[in-house]
């Protein structure tokens, strides 16, 4: 069990803008940055958001990232078919002294 | 540009132990940390530990201390993972990951392809 929390599954039809929310304490997200990584079917992470709601070049404005509190969340509008994949949020955590990932969530797109 | 090339699959049995490689090219292997996570069948990411290619300095996630060793081979910029025990829980897919740092944040990017260890009597 994870330290930080995540829904297993969200879903949305094309065009649609859903939200994945990751929820931890003061120990890791209420101090910490946050970062997303964007798991495709049978592929290594890739990196989808860094320190909160930075994009990395390359990534569609469509993805997007916030942080309040003890929580963050990415958000993505304009659901597309090749956005179907796993989504990880990872945080440093004080206590832990190491990294934390969310359990992930699983995206699917109706 | 920056790459990371990890080992093949593996096998073992029950009681083995597995290294599995992650060589670096595109950058200086030196100057970045370089991070392993696990993902089991079907599951989630698990953080498993750090190494400082510079100096060889580590620190472990408290699942795997005593049984994982993170070392360095700067001559050929290349890292190596060495899981020692090994049990069926211990199959997964075994990630490198470079931490890349600006100013006081940092994450991961990039990864490398994954090695699957398959541990199995």
């Amino acid at each position: 069990q994870s330290v930080v929390t995540q829904s297993p599954s969200a879903s949305g039809t094309p065009g649609q803008r859903v939200t994945i929310s990751c929820s931890g304490s003061t120990s890791n997200i209420g101090s910490n940055t946050i970062n997303w990584y964007q798991q495709l079917p049978g592929t290594a992470p890739k990196l989808l958001i860094y320190t909160n709601n930075q994009r990395p070049s390359g990534v569609p404005d469509r993805f997007s990232g916030s942080k309040s509190g003890t929580s963050a969340s990415l958000a993505i509008s304009g659901l597309q078919s090749e956005d179907e994949a796993d989504y990880y949020c990872a945080v440093w955590d004080d206590s832990l002294n190491g990294w934390v990932f969310g359990g992930g969530t699983k995206l699917t797109v109706l | 540009q920056v790459q990371l090339v990890q080992s093949g699959a593996e096998v073992k049995k029950p009681g083995a132990s597995v290294k599995v490689s992650c060589k670096a090219s595109g950058y200086t292997f030196t100057r970045y940390y370089m991070h392993w996570v696990r993902q089991a069948p079907g599951q989630g990411l698990e953080w498993m530990g750090i190494i400082n290619p510079s100096d060889g300095t580590t620190s472990y996630a408290q699942n795997f201390q005593g049984r994982v060793t993170l070392t360095r081979d700067t001559s050929t910029s290349t890292v190596y993972m060495e899981l020692s025990s090994l049990r069926s829980e211990d199959t997964a897919v075994y990630y490198c990951a470079r931490l890349t740092v600006a100013g006081l944040y940092n994450w991961f990017d990039p990864w490398g392809q994954g090695t699957l260890v398959t541990v199995s009597s």
